[in-house]
């Protein structure tokens, strides 16, 4: 199974802050993913990220989020002004579009 | 509307029992199934996907269009089945697979 391994693990930041979720798959998949799980919640996707630009997003995926591949192998997610909704585990996950998607291990962020 | 059910929050069970757990889908067209596991602290991995046909750990899963369920079986629990399991559903289009997940069902699997 691919490795993907997201960075950190757990990240505390201050309301408002901006924080960077990073995403290392060692592999050559094409299609990169951010979910997140609320606690208690559901796994909902955010967006999907393909030939270095964003296929398709949900509707949570507002202007607070950005998301890039800037040196071809880090995937980073951005939040720009956390708010206190944004407490969350952040799922990574890579794909090759025709196969099952592979997910790391999870980035706690926890918004104070 | 693309929705995943999965009724059941938490299910207890007794060690060598059969198991059971729940997925109903909701989408228009032919989508792809898939069954997640995520064990304590790690990571979600991939269990079953319905095109496979595939028994991973003892578990199946066969897709009922009819009913439009995707249920999960075991037929004898082990306790190191204890997990969270996610339903899952993948819209089938042109090059990308976009999951949609159930609420999960929490196995708990007693000695």
């Amino acid at each position: 199974e691919p490795e993907v391994t997201q960075t950190p693990s757990h990240q505390v930041t201050q309301m408002g802050q901006e924080v960077i979720l990073r995403c290392v798959p060692i592999s050559n998949h094409l299609y990169f993913y951010w979910y997140r799980q609320i606690l208690g919640q559901k796994v909902e996707f955010l967006v999907s990220f393909y030939n270095n630009e964003i296929s398709e997003k949900s509707e949570i995926f507002d202007d607070q989020f950005s998301v890039e591949r800037p040196d071809g192998s880090n995937f980073t997610l951005k939040i720009r002004s956390t708010k206190l909704e944004d407490s969350a585990m952040y799922f990574c996950a890579i794909g090759t579009g025709s196969s099952p998607l592979h997910f790391g291990n999870g980035t706690r962020l926890t918004v104070t | 509307a693309q929705r995943v059910t999965q009724p059941e929050k938490l299910l207890s069970v007794f060690k060598g029992a059969p198991v059971e757990l729940k997925c109903n889908y909701s989408y228009s067209g032919s989508p792809e199934l898939f069954w997640y596991v995520q064990y304590s602290r790690q990571r979600l991995q991939l269990l079953l996907r319905h095109i496979s046909r595939e028994s991973i750990k003892g578990f199946t899963a066969d897709l009922n269009k009819g009913e439009t369920s995707f249920h999960l079986k075991k037929p004898f629990a082990q306790e190191e089945d204890s997990a969270m399991y996610y339903c899952a559903l993948s819209p089938v289009s042109g090059g990308y697979n976009k999951l949609i997940f159930g609420a999960g069902t929490r196995l708990a699997v007693h000695p």
